[in-house]
């Protein structure tokens, strides 16, 4: 079975700073989608960023970029020029090319200071 | 952009009782799904549907769970005699075709406390 490890319980960063947020996961599958999550308070699941493991460039939404390791099985996500509103619950997950779905990790909260 | 929309925000229920949850996904996507967060745990996988049936479900999903796509907008999930482990936020979501890798779409999510 896939399993996601996010090992970050919480992450604290200073607004305008970058921070990355670290998350692995086990699969012995070759195709496959792997995507961040962002929670705030509001509890809504808002998609960050998409990344497809047959793809090398690492995929990049303005100031959100991953760092896909494929051999290493590790899809970190960093965030430049980190805002007030960045602060949430960060999940990474996984998903097979031919399956329906989400493997979540157990998420990471980010706390952003002023 | 379009929403799902799930309803009501917050349910609360006395253990035994039925519950539905409702949702209206996006209204091109096919593929609906439900997820449950108990307070503090990850995100767990409940079921995915498509086609009018179910595609998969997780150990979850005993048979005190159902879900139906009474019409063409919404889909529901019913809990049939609720107990106190079922209090979570359960979240509805749906997507175009998973194979392309698209991503799901959450709505904001019930609250349901079993009491």
């Amino acid at each position: 079975a896939q399993t996601v490890t996010q090992s970050q319980p919480e992450m604290s960063v200073q607004e305008a700073e970058t921070v990355t947020l670290s998350c692995t996961y086990d699969t012995s599958e070759s195709d496959y989608y792997l995507f961040w999550y962002k929670q705030p308070p509001s509890r809504q699941m808002i998609l960050v960023i998409r990344q497809e493991a047959y793809k090398q460039q690492n995929a990049t939404e303005n100031r959100f970029s991953v760092n896909f390791q494929k051999a290493a099985k590790s899809f970190s996500l960093k965030i430049s020029d980190s805002q007030l509103g960045d602060a949430a619950m960060y999940f990474c997950a996984y998903r097979r090319a031919d399956g329906n779905k989400l493997v979540f990790g157990a998420g990471t909260i980010l706390r952003v200071k002023s | 952009e379009p929403e799902v929309t799930q309803t009501p925000s917050h349910q609360v229920t006395q253990m035994g009782q039925e519950v539905i949850l409702r949702c209206v996904p996006i209204s091109n996507h096919l593929y609906f799904y439900w997820y449950r967060q108990i307070l503090g745990q990850k995100v767990e996988f409940l079921v995915s549907f498509y086609n009018n049936e179910i595609s998969e479900k997780s150990e979850i999903f005993d048979d005190q769970f159902s879900v139906e796509r009474p019409d063409g907008s919404n889909f529901t999930l019913k809990i049939r005699s609720t107990k106190l482990e079922d209090s979570a936020m359960y979240f509805c979501a749906s997507s175009e075709p998973p194979g392309l890798g698209s991503p799901l779409h959450f709505g904001n999510g019930t609250r349901l406390t079993v009491t």
